[in-house]
């Protein structure tokens, strides 16, 4: 398995609180990518990293941010968590053109 | 614009026949396409990968897919389901950038 991780793996939050989501990897991979996954969409590009501290939005953008600080960390970050935000995240990277690999997944609730 | 459509949402078998998942793909150029799959709570798998060499991709787990350009379609067959088969599985296109397109999935059951 590529060498991905998420943090947290499941949270349960208030509706209005920000909330920060964790992914970290260990394959130097330039390129990497958040989505959420909902039934029926499959999943959708929330934010991609083309390298440290070069970010862009995807096709689900609005009420996230996201930060790239090394390499090996992106963090997604729900500003002010609503009930439309329930999903499952999924951090995943990639080389230029390549395959990606994900990692396990971070199941959010918010309430 | 590129886009991706999998053709079925839910395909039962039963346990040693074939098995279909069948996906088109929109592409105003030659595209990279991916089948993954993902069994229950867990992350997405790649299966295999077509990027313009060979036309018929050899995955794991005894998967593959042929590329048709003249139908724009990539669909995934195994000869024999096993019971470990049953998972949601995804194609993928991507242009050959940042940018991958997911299909909305196909969930795939195989009967004892």
């Amino acid at each position: 398995d590529a060498g991905i991780t998420q943090s947290p793996r499941h949270k349960v939050t208030e509706t209005g609180t920000p909330v920060t989501l964790r992914c970290h990897q260990t394959e130097n991979h330039r390129y990497m990518y958040w989505y959420r996954q909902d039934p029926g969409h499959g999943l959708r590009l929330i934010h991609y990293s083309y390298g440290v501290k070069d970010t862009d939005k995807g096709e689900v953008s609005d009420g996230y941010s996201v930060s790239r600080s090394k390499t090996e960390d992106f963090l997604l970050t729900l500003e002010s968590a609503t009930s439309s935000q329930t999903s499952v995240y999924f951090c995943a990277i990639s080389r230029l053109a390549g395959e990606q690999y994900f990692g396990p997944g971070t199941r959010l609730t918010v309430t | 614009a590129q886009s991706v459509t999998q053709l079925d949402s839910h395909v039962s078998v039963s346990e040693g026949t074939p098995v279909l998942l069948r996906c088109n793909y929109s592409s105003s150029y030659s595209p990279s396409l991916f089948w993954y799959v993902q069994h229950p709570n867990k992350g997405l798998q790649l299966l295999l990968k077509y990027t313009s060499a060979a036309t018929l991709v050899k995955g794991i787990n005894g998967f593959e897919a042929e590329f048709k350009k003249s139908e724009t379609s990539f669909h995934l067959t195994k000869p024999s389901a096993h019971m470990s088969d049953a998972a949601e599985y995804f194609c993928v296109v991507s242009k050959g950038t940042y940018k991958y397109i997911f299909g909305t999935g196909t969930r795939l059951k195989v009967l004892a």
